[in-house]
C-alpha cells in the first residue's frame, strides 16, 4: 500500500488564483511529519513546508499553507495568488517516526501549470 | 557553490559497466541519503547513512551499493549497469535538530544503453 499518495497527476491555474494540491498519507505512528517540496524544470528540490503530527497549527510559509486534517490523513497544499515561477512539480513526503534523519516517503508528484 | 554537490551530473553508460555516482556536502550533515526519480513514481529511497560507521538500506537498494567515505562524502556505485537503472539520482542530507528537512544536491542524470 501507498504511504503517500497524490491523487492529481496535473493541475493547471491562472496566475493570481489559490490552488490546492492533495495529498493523502497511510501510517499508523502516531508521531510523523509531513512535507512538501517543489521541483521546477532545472530538476532542483526545493523544501516548502513541514507539518509535525502533534503541531496544533496548521503551518504556513509565506504563499504556502498546509491543511492539515489528521482525522482524514490529509496534508493538502495551499499556494495563494499563483505565480508563473509556481509552475513545477510538487511532491509530498512524510517521515514516521518524526525523527529528524529518518528519511523521507515521496508521493508520486502532481505537476503544476499556472498561465498568464 | 552548491552545500550538497554531486558528481557527475550527466552519464551515460553501457550495459554491464561499473558506475560510481558521488555527493559531498558542506552543511556538516551527518545524515546522507541517496534517492532514484523515474518519471511518474516520484523519488524512491536507495540507502541512507547515519554517520560514517552507519549504512541502510533503503526500499530499492538491489543493484546498487554505498560507501560513506568520510562525513560529508557518501558515494552510490552500480557494479554492473542495466538500462532499467536509468534515472535522476538525488543525494540529500539533513541534520538532527529542527524539523529535519532534505536538502537536495542538483541531481545525476544516468542513462544506461
Amino acid at each position: 500500500a501507498q504511504k503517500i499518495t497524490q491523487t492529481q497527476p496535473g493541475m493547471f491555474v491562472q496566475e493570481k488564483e489559490a490552488v490546492t494540491l492533495d495529498c493523502t498519507y497511510d501510517t499508523s505512528d502516531p508521531s510523523y511529519g509531513l512535507f512538501w517540496y517543489k521541483q521546477p524544470s532545472s530538476g532542483e528540490m526545493i523544501f516548502l513546508i513541514y507539518q509535525g503530527s502533534y503541531d496544533q497549527q496548521n503551518a504556513t510559509e509565506g504563499r504556502y499553507s498546509l491543511n492539515f486534517q489528521k482525522a482524514r490523513k490529509s496534508a493538502n497544499l495551499v499556494i495563494s495568488a499563483s505565480q508563473l515561477g509556481d509552475s513545477a512539480m510538487y511532491f509530498c513526503a512524510m517521515r514516521e517516526p518524526n525523527q529528524a534523519g529518518t528519511a523521507l516517503i515521496f508521493g508520486k508528484g502532481t505537476t503544476l501549470s499556472v498561465s498568464s | 557553490d552548491a552545500d550538497v554537490t554531486q558528481t557527475p551530473r550527466n552519464r551515460i553508460t553501457k550495459t554491464g559497466k561499473r558506475i560510481m555516482l558521488e555527493c559531498s556536502q558542506t552543511k556538516g550533515h551527518d545524515r546522507m541519503y541517496w534517492y532514484r526519480q523515474d518519471p511518474g513514481l516520484g523519488l524512491q529511497l536507495i540507502y541512507y547513512s547515519f554517520d560514517v560507521k552507519d549504512i541502510n538500506k533503503g526500499e530499492i537498494s538491489d543493484g546498487y551499493s554505498v560507501s560513506r567515505q568520510a562525513q560529508a562524502k557518501f558515494s552510490l556505485s552500480l557494479e554492473s549497469a542495466i538500462p532499467n537503472q536509468t534515472a535522476l539520482y538525488f543525494c540529500a542530507t539533513s541534520d538532527g535538530t529542527g524539523p529535519g528537512e532534505l536538502f537536495f544536491g542538483e541531481g545525476s542524470r544516468l542513462t544506461v544503453l
